[in-house]
């Protein structure tokens, strides 16, 4: 079965600063991965993903991410953040499964909670 | 905008009681997927229909049910609530379950409170 660990459940960081939140994922077959941010009182909006190819995947709002197969970890990070990043982030991750029962849901993390401060 | 609809946003109601949530899909996508936001468990996958059938069940409690009707949206149904119930519930749907067209795009959430 496959599961994901966010291992910091709030991040603090001033504005303009770099921020990098971390993901772990476990499964035994190949995954894709994703991103999504909610923002207060919203619903899921995907940042980016993951599917093949180039490793590093660029997304919304300035944000990217780099899966690191051998590390199983898809951390995400953005050079320089605004008070507007403001959000909790959930990574989560889908089983590339043809054959099994996965059907495609996805496992999220807990969620990281990321304040910019000004 | 997802293109995911989901209603009501807000929903009160008592213990013992029966609810209904609906959600309709982006156009075009045939899966819908339920998912469970509480502050305990986090987020957790409920059940999955594609086209109309049942695919997928995760930590759903008996209590609870849904169904895709022919023009593809989904309700969840949710009965005998309890106190614990109380959480956000979201949809999601994608053009289908498997590989890269499973991307799925997320309402923005029913918010139950049961008093």
């Amino acid at each position: 079965a496959q599961s994901v660990t966010q291992l910091d459940s709030q991040v603090p960081v001033f504005e303009e600063a770099p921020v990098e939140l971390r993901c772990n994922y476990s499964s035994s077959v190949s995954v894709y991965l994703f991103w999504y941010v909610q923002y207060p009182n919203q619903g899921l909006q995907l940042l980016l993903k993951y599917l093949s190819g180039s490793t590093l995947v660029k997304g919304i709002n300035g944000f990217e991410a780099e899966f690191n197969k051998s590390q199983t970890s898809f951390h995400l990070r953005k050079p320089s953040v605004h008070i507007s990043d403001t959000a909790e982030y959930f990574c989560a991750v889908s089983e590339n499964d043809a054959g099994g029962t996965s059907y495609g849901k996805l496992t999220f993390g807990q969620g990281t909670i990321l304040t910019v401060h000004p | 905008d997802s293109g995911v609809t989901q209603t009501p946003k807000h929903l009160i109601t008592a213990t013992g009681q029966r609810v209904t949530l609906r959600c309709s899909p982006r156009s075009g996508d045939l899966s819908v997927y339920w998912y469970q936001q509480s502050l305990d468990q986090g987020l957790q996958f409920l059940i999955q229909y594609y086209n109309g059938e049942e695919r997928a069940k995760g930590n759903i409690l008996e209590r609870f049910s849904a169904q895709q009707f022919p023009d593809l949206h989904s309700e969840l149904n949710l009965s005998s609530l309890e106190l614990g119930d109380s959480a956000l519930y979201f949809c999601a749907s994608s053009v289908a379950s498997l590989g890269a067209l499973n991307i799925q795009y997320f309402g923005a959430g029913t918010r139950l409170s049961v008093l």
